[in-house]
């Protein structure tokens, strides 16, 4: 099956810093979500982005769907963007998405 | 407009028994999906119901099953409870299964 990988694992940055959070697949897909996953569990929606790029305020993300990757941006990070951020690719014809492990975001005051 | 709704938020249940979960989609939806997140692990896929119908299954065992209402609404239903069935209980919903998926808060289930 598809492989989603997320990169890196764990950063820990200070409020203020920006970071790029990647998201590599294995296989062509034809759509991809970015999450953040709060402290409480809640699943927030940020981007659906099968290609191009996107903007929303200080989050942006770009899918190169030819090179099997997309990239999380966040600027001037805010200790609410603290969380687990990840990806999901569609996979048994759309049936279900397959997550990435996640990237743990930890921004310090 | 209401976003998809869990229920209960929080659930602790004995060794052995039963659970029934339940989720209602954002309306107009009609595709539910059913999501299990062990503590430090991403989403993994149970179940989808479309119009009624199961589209997909995950790597569950049969102690797991899921039914799809009239109004789309849906329940996940475990059976004989494990200790590692611990887990956050998600549901999303979309409008047909194959574009932006929207996910509720979530059950947390202990089993102890």
């Amino acid at each position: 099956g598809i492989q989603v990988e997320q990169s890196p694992p764990d950063l820990i940055l200070q409020e203020g810093a920006n970071s790029t959070l990647r998201c590599n697949f294995s296989d062509s897909v034809n759509n991809l979500q970015w999450f953040h996953q709060n402290p409480w569990g809640q699943l927030i929606n940020l981007f659906y982005i099968p290609s191009g790029t996107k903007q929303n305020g200080r989050l942006s993300a770009t899918t190169v769907a030819t090179e099997r990757y997309s990239l999380l941006y966040i600027s001037s990070s805010q200790t609410t963007d603290s969380g687990v951020y990840f990806c999901a690719v569609p996979y048994s014809s759309a049936s279900k998405i397959i997550f990435g492990s996640g990237t743990r975001l930890s921004i310090r005051p | 407009d209401a976003g998809v709704t869990q229920s209960p938020t929080h659930l602790i249940k004995t060794r052995g028994q039963q659970v029934t979960l339940r989720c209602s989609p954002i309306s107009g939806h009609k595709s539910v999906s059913w999501y299990q997140q062990v503590l430090g692990q991403g989403p993994q896929f149970i179940f989808q119901y479309y119009e009624k119908e199961e589209r997909g299954r995950g790597n569950f065992p049969d102690r797991f099953s899921a039914r799809q209402f009239p109004n789309y609404s849906s329940e996940l239903n475990v059976n004989a409870l494990l200790l590692g069935d611990s887990a956050l209980y998600l549901c999303a919903s979309s409008i047909q299964g194959e574009t932006g998926y929207t996910f509720g808060s979530g059950t947390r289930l202990t089993v102890v």
